[in-house]
């Protein structure tokens, strides 16, 4: 089974209007860490925000909010006032296992979805 | 700060030459990891350091794949020999000790692209 799903390959956003990624994980380890990544033209992997499994508020990084719903095991990423710089694709990832276990660092990725920001 | 550094950018080689990639972790930090990105396969871990040795390998395709971590500041993964189906952009990243930083993210190098003609 998928550990990470992202069921939008392509998703498209007006500027300045805020989009939601979708992502769904799969573990039964209690404790667990979530993450996005964005991937522009250019290659590089560039991280986004990060949200434990015992966190009780939602993550937020700037423009970036994580929708986190830990009964639906969804992890969606929120990007508020879409620019055009965030064309890219974004992956969504999980660390099972919690801080200091042997899967620390050991990310499993979810297939990623392109963004288009059309002006 | 540097960040993950890789080289060569790019490597155009053909069938059944070796393959050599570099990676020099950031400063200080003891995981060491290297990815391999395929249009098919999305983002696949091959294999991770913890304090230079090797944790789990259990990602590396087969034994003409092979990685090594010399000491803390230097990784080599190393493709012999090549075939086409190895092309793809090979990803260094490494992440800080437990207890520092976002538990488990990963910093990453710019990527190796590697075509195998």
């Amino acid at each position: 089974a998928q550990k990470i799903t992202q069921t939008q390959p392509g998703m498209f956003v007006q500027e300045k209007e805020a989009v939601t990624l979708d992502c769904t994980y799969d573990t039964s380890d209690p404790s667990y860490g979530l993450f996005w990544y964005k991937q522009p033209s250019s290659g590089e992997m560039i991280f986004l925000i990060y949200q434990g499994s015992y966190d009780q508020q939602n993550a937020t990084e700037g423009r970036y909010s994580l929708n986190f719903q830990k009964a639906r095991k969804s992890a969606n990423l929120v990007i508020s006032a879409s620019q055009l710089g965030d064309s890219a694709m974004y992956f969504c990832a999980m660390r099972e296992g919690g801080a200091g276990g042997t899967s620390y660092g050991k990310l499993t990725f979810g297939q990623g979805t392109i963004l288009t920001v059309h002006p | 700060d540097a960040g993950v550094i890789q080289s060569p950018r790019h490597e155009v080689t053909e069938m059944g030459q070796e393959v050599t990639l570099r990676c020099k972790p950031i400063s200080g930090h003891d995981y060491l990891f290297w990815y391999r990105q395929t249009m098919m396969r999305g983002l696949e871990l091959l294999i991770y350091f913890n304090n230079n040795v090797p944790i789990d390998d259990s990602g590396m395709p087969e034994d003409r794949f092979s990685a090594k971590m010399p000491n803390a500041s230097f990784s080599t993964l190393k493709i012999q020999p090549s075939e086409p189906r190895d092309s793809a952009v090979y990803f260094c990243a490494s992440s800080p000790r437990v207890g520092t930083g976002r538990a488990g993210e990963l910093f990453f190098g710019e990527g190796s692209r590697l075509t195998v003609l």
